[in-house]
């Protein structure tokens, strides 16, 4: 069974940096065609995408957002980390990593459970 | 950047009802690079259709997706008490992901 697990700091302080990890278990990001994203969700608001890293390493960010984002893998650790930059009270939310197209069906299909992130001074 | 509205904000219907929701893109998209996904509260949002209408691995087939280019839909055909939750959409070109605003099934 395939399994994802984000963490991170649950607050962090204005103009600091966000980094959260995903760490997998019953998948090695060394084998196959495993490519991982970062999703986020405001309190009740909607999704929004935030960077995609590719099996190969081709790695795509939100327009909006790719200032502030990066997105690196390491298959060492078998795990993938996102780094926000500059946050801001609006970023306040739950991250989620999730994989895509896993199933070959272009979705994101395996989601972790999700880090709430807060950001206060 | 494609922007996807989804319609109504607010369903409100009955178990066995049958559920009709609509997504329409702001330009024409690959309809296999479009999804469908269920969120319940305080839960990861969960892969219901892929390719515009093929349901994911283990969910019933009262669900199901249909459209193309701008408009897509999500019919679910009887509704089950566990249905009622809020439903997204999401595309993917020009190597960027959107995801609507979502429509919330009420009972």
């Amino acid at each position: 069974q395939i399994t994802l697990k984000e963490s991170g700091p649950s607050q962090v302080k204005p103009t600091q940096t966000l980094t959260l990890t995903c760490t997998f278990s019953g998948l090695s990001l060394n084998n196959g065609r495993v490519n991982v994203g970062w999703i986020r969700q405001p309190p009740g608001m909607a999704l929004e995408w935030l960077a995609l890293v590719y099996w190969d390493n081709d790695k795509f960010y939100s327009p909006s957002l790719k200032n502030r984002l990066t997105i690196t893998r390491d298959t060492s650790k078998n795990q993938v980390v996102l780094a926000l930059t500059n946050m801001a009270p609006v970023d306040t939310g739950t991250y989620y990593c999730a994989l895509y197209d896993h199933g070959s069906n272009f979705g994101f299909d395996i989601w972790g459970q999700g880090t709430n992130v807060t950001v206060s001074s | 950047e494609i922007v996807l509205t989804q319609s109504p904000g607010t369903l409100s219907l009955s178990p066995g009802e049958r559920a009709t929701l609509s997504c329409r893109a702001s330009q024409s998209i690959s309809s296999t690079y479009f999804a469908w996904y269920q969120q319940k509260p305080g839960q990861a949002p969960r892969l219901l259709i892929y390719s515009a209408s093929s349901r994911a691995t283990g969910i019933p087939d009262r669900f199901s997706g249909s459209g193309s280019g701008t408009d897509f839909t999500l019919t679910i055909s009887s509704l089950e008490p566990e249905d009622f939750a809020v439903y997204y959409c999401q595309q993917y070109s020009n190597s960027a992901f959107t995801f609507g605003q979502g429509t919330k099934l009420d009972i």
